[in-house]
C-alpha cells in the first residue's frame, strides 16, 4: 500500500462546477499538507499549504485536512478552463528531513 | 525575481553517454532535490541535499549522481547505468532545516530522451 493515494482521474467537469479532489494517507505522523497544481510540460506550482487539521481558503480554493481519517481535500469553487492542470496532494512529517511524499496526480480537464 | 532555474528545457541523450541536468538558484534555500516523473506515477524522489557538501539518496538514486559544491546549485548527472531515463526532471527547493515547513519550490524542469 502506498503511504499516499490520489485518484488519478481524469476528471472531466463543466465550467463553473465545483470540483473536490482528494487523497488519503497512512501515515498519522503527517502534519504539513501541501496542493501542487502542475500545468502540462511545467513544474509544479504550490498551491495551497496547510499545517495539521482544519481548513484554509484562498479565493475560489479550500484545503481541508482531516487528521482523524487521514484524508484530505481540495475544493475549487467555479471551476474555469484555466484551472484545467494537474493537481498532486503532498505532505510529510516534522522528522521527515524534509522529504514529501507525494500523491500520484489527478488530471483535471474544465470545459467550457 | 527569486527562483529555480533548469537547463537545458529539452535535452536528447544517445545510449550509452552520462549528461548532466542543471539546477541553480536564488532564493537562499538551503534544501534542494531532484525528481523524476513519468507518466501516471507522480514524482519519484532521486536525490536531495539539505546542506552545501551533503546529500543523501532518495527512492531511485541508482543510476544517478550529484554533487552540492555550492549553495545555489544542484546538479543531476544521469549516467549509462540508468537504464531508463527518458522522463521529465524536475528540481525543487525548500527552507531547509530538519523540522518545520516544508514547503518545495519547483523549476521548469527538463526533459531528457534517450535516442
Amino acid at each position: 500500500q502506498k503511504e499516499v493515494e490520489q485518484d488519478p482521474g481524469p476528471l472531466s467537469v463543466p465550467e463553473g462546477a465545483i470540483v473536490s479532489l482528494n487523497c488519503t494517507y497512512s501515515n498519522s505522523a503527517f502534519q504539513y499538507f501541501m496542493w501542487y497544481r502542475q500545468y502540462s510540460r511545467k513544474g509544479p506550482e504550490l498551491l495551497m499549504y496547510t499545517y495539521s487539521s482544519g481548513n484554509k481558503e484562498d479565493g475560489r480554493f479550500t484545503a481541508q485536512v482531516d487528521k482523524s481519517s487521514k484524508y484530505i481535500s481540495l475544493f475549487i469553487r467555479d471551476s474555469q478552463p484555466s484551472d484545467s492542470a494537474t493537481y498532486l496532494c503532498a505532505m510529510s512529517s516534522y522528522n521527515q528531513g524534509g522529504k514529501l511524499i507525494f500523491g500520484q496526480g489527478t488530471e483535471l480537464s474544465v470545459k467550457p | 525575481d527569486g527562483g529555480i532555474t533548469q537547463s537545458p528545457k529539452y535535452l536528447f541523450r544517445k545510449e550509452g553517454q552520462n549528461v548532466t541536468l542543471s539546477c541553480e538558484q536564488n532564493l537562499n534555500h538551503d534544501a534542494m532535490y531532484w525528481y523524476r516523473q513519468d507518466p501516471g506515477q507522480g514524482l519519484r524522489l532521486i536525490y536531495y541535499s539539505q546542506i552545501v557538501n551533503d546529500f543523501q539518496k532518495g527512492d531511485i538514486a541508482e543510476g544517478y549522481s550529484v554533487s552540492r559544491e555550492k549553495k545555489e546549485s544542484f546538479p543531476l548527472t544521469v549516467t549509462s547505468a540508468q537504464k531508463n531515463p527518458t522522463a521529465f526532471y524536475l528540481c525543487a527547493s525548500s527552507i531547509g532545516g530538519r523540522g518545520g515547513s516544508n514547503e518545495q519550490f519547483f523549476g521548469p524542469g527538463t526533459r531528457l530522451t534517450v535516442l
